[in-house]
């Protein structure tokens, strides 16, 4: 399994952009880059999901360069309940959804 | 459409004693996952059902974990006997297999709010 690397905290404002990087050296060619988040006292929450370029939904952006090191997670205008925590995740899963390997993840805090 | 769900959402027992915690996933999802969270440590995956077979079982730590999903829907996790260390916060998700293998990647699992065991 690809090991990630994540900021431990970021902080922001209500209304800003935030991104928050993960790195991933030894992704393998059929790993997929998934994102999830979770607030206190519930379980995690799927974001977004992607294995290259740029993947947009209703509520994130997902970028991953060429290379496939890295990606960017992209919250846009943040809200107080954005505050959570933030995982990157990455894995070599084929068809069926298997075992999911989590961080430590990124401590995300909003501020007006 | 109802959630995961588990029960209960907190339970506190002795050392020694025995614990069933229950998961029932989503409505037609054939795969359920267990994970579980020790304090102050990651989010570690336990096992993984397809329907009513065990998967894959290389987090279970030990055999005093008991997994067990009869007839493909809910799914129970017991601890028998419970230590100290067992203590932490058991998630249940599951998700559908892709509709087309050939460009799927991990899926989205869907997770329940986990049940918060305290062993003293």
């Amino acid at each position: 399994l690809a090991k990630t690397t994540q900021p431990i905290s970021m902080d922001s404002y209500e209304g800003q952009e935030v991104n928050i990087t993960c790195s991933h050296n030894n992704i393998a060619t059929n790993d997929y880059i998934t994102w999830y988040q979770q607030f206190p006292s519930q379980g995690p929450r799927f974001i977004i999901q992607g294995y290259k370029t740029k993947v947009t939904n209703e509520v994130a952006s997902l970028f991953i360069p060429a290379d496939r090191k890295s990606s960017t997670l992209s919250l846009p205008r943040v809200s107080l309940s954005d505050t959570a925590v933030y995982y990157c995740l990455v894995g070599p899963y084929t068809g069926t959804a298997s075992k999911l390997t989590f961080g430590t993840g990124t401590r995300l805090q909003v501020t007006l | 459409e109802a959630g995961v769900t588990q029960f209960p959402s907190h339970s506190v027992i002795e050392k020694g004693q025995t614990v069933t915690l229950r998961c029932d996933p989503i409505s037609g999802h054939d795969n359920l996952y267990w994970y579980r969270r020790v304090m102050g440590k990651e989010i570690k995956f336990l096992l993984h059902f397809v329907k009513e077979s065990k998967q894959d079982e290389s987090g279970m730590p030990n055999n005093r974990f008991l997994a067990e999903r009869t007839g493909g829907t809910y799914s129970t996790l017991k601890v028998q006997p419970a230590e100290l260390e067992d203590s932490g916060v058991y998630f249940c998700a599951s998700s559908q297999d892709a509709k087309d293998r050939s460009k799927a990647g991990p899926g989205e699992q869907y997770f329940g709010p986990g049940t918060r065991l305290t062993v003293t």
